[in-house]
């Protein structure tokens, strides 16, 4: 298993609709994740930090579930402006963050 | 606040050149990430320093590729006899410290292009 792992996409959701996408991980000492958004030709910026169970924003909610190594982004009633790259972030105590590609989600009007 | 800046925002050169990359941290934050990143993927890590040290060089892809932060603050990617691989968007990035909670922000990048 890679170290971290996205489907890359990409996901057409009409805006209004609800879209989930994981993320899987393959270091089981990981104990905090990370959802960052990157628009295209900009830098990534954070989304939401993932501890534990999991971590809602609004109409953001990222989970964690230790057993199956993954996290998941949970986007409800989403817009347009949601239209970017989504990267899940693995960072290891002491040592390199592992970025996974991304996965790209297009809001459709 | 100020966040991390990044100089230049854009490098042209020419294939066996050498170019310097600087990057600007938010002040006061001591872990500073320098990671590529390639059209359609995620951002690579290259290397980060903890202070001045680095503290750990892994991602660099061969020895073409150095970092500095010799006063803990600013620091300076530089890549010699540069390759048309290396061309891609060079993002620098700081957080408070190293701690697995601390979050990275990052700067605005370098888009460098080998021609």
């Amino acid at each position: 298993r890679k170290e971290v792992e996205q489907d890359p996409g990409p996901f057409n959701v009409p805006e209004g609709a609800t879209v989930a996408f994981n993320c899987t991980y393959s270091n089981s000492a990981s104990q905090s994740f990370f959802w960052y958004r990157q628009d295209c030709r900009k830098e990534p910026k954070l989304l939401m930090s993932v501890y534990s169970s999991g971590n809602e924003d609004g109409r953001f909610t990222a989970q964690l579930n230790r057993a199956s190594q993954y996290i998941s982004l949970l986007i409800r009633d989403s817009k347009l402006s949601d239209s970017a790259t989504y990267l899940c972030v693995v960072p290891r105590r002491h040592d390199k963050i592992i970025f996974g590609k991304g996965t790209r989600l297009h809001i459709l009007p | 606040g100020a966040g991390v800046s990044q100089t230049p925002s854009n490098k042209v050169t020419e294939k066996g050149k050498y170019v310097e990359l600087r990057c600007d941290p938010i002040s006061g934050h001591t872990a500073l990430y320098w990671y590529r990143q390639s059209l359609g993927q995620g951002p690579e890590f290259l290397i980060y320093f903890q202070g001045t040290g680095a503290a750990d060089d892994s991602g660099l892809p061969n020895d073409r590729f150095f970092a500095v932060r010799p006063e803990g603050s600013v620091s300076t990617l530089k890549i010699q006899r540069t390759e048309r691989g290396d061309s891609a968007v060079y993002l620098c990035a700081s957080s408070l410290g190293l701690g697995e909670g601390d979050t990275q922000y990052f700067g605005p990048g370098t888009r460098l292009t080998v021609l």
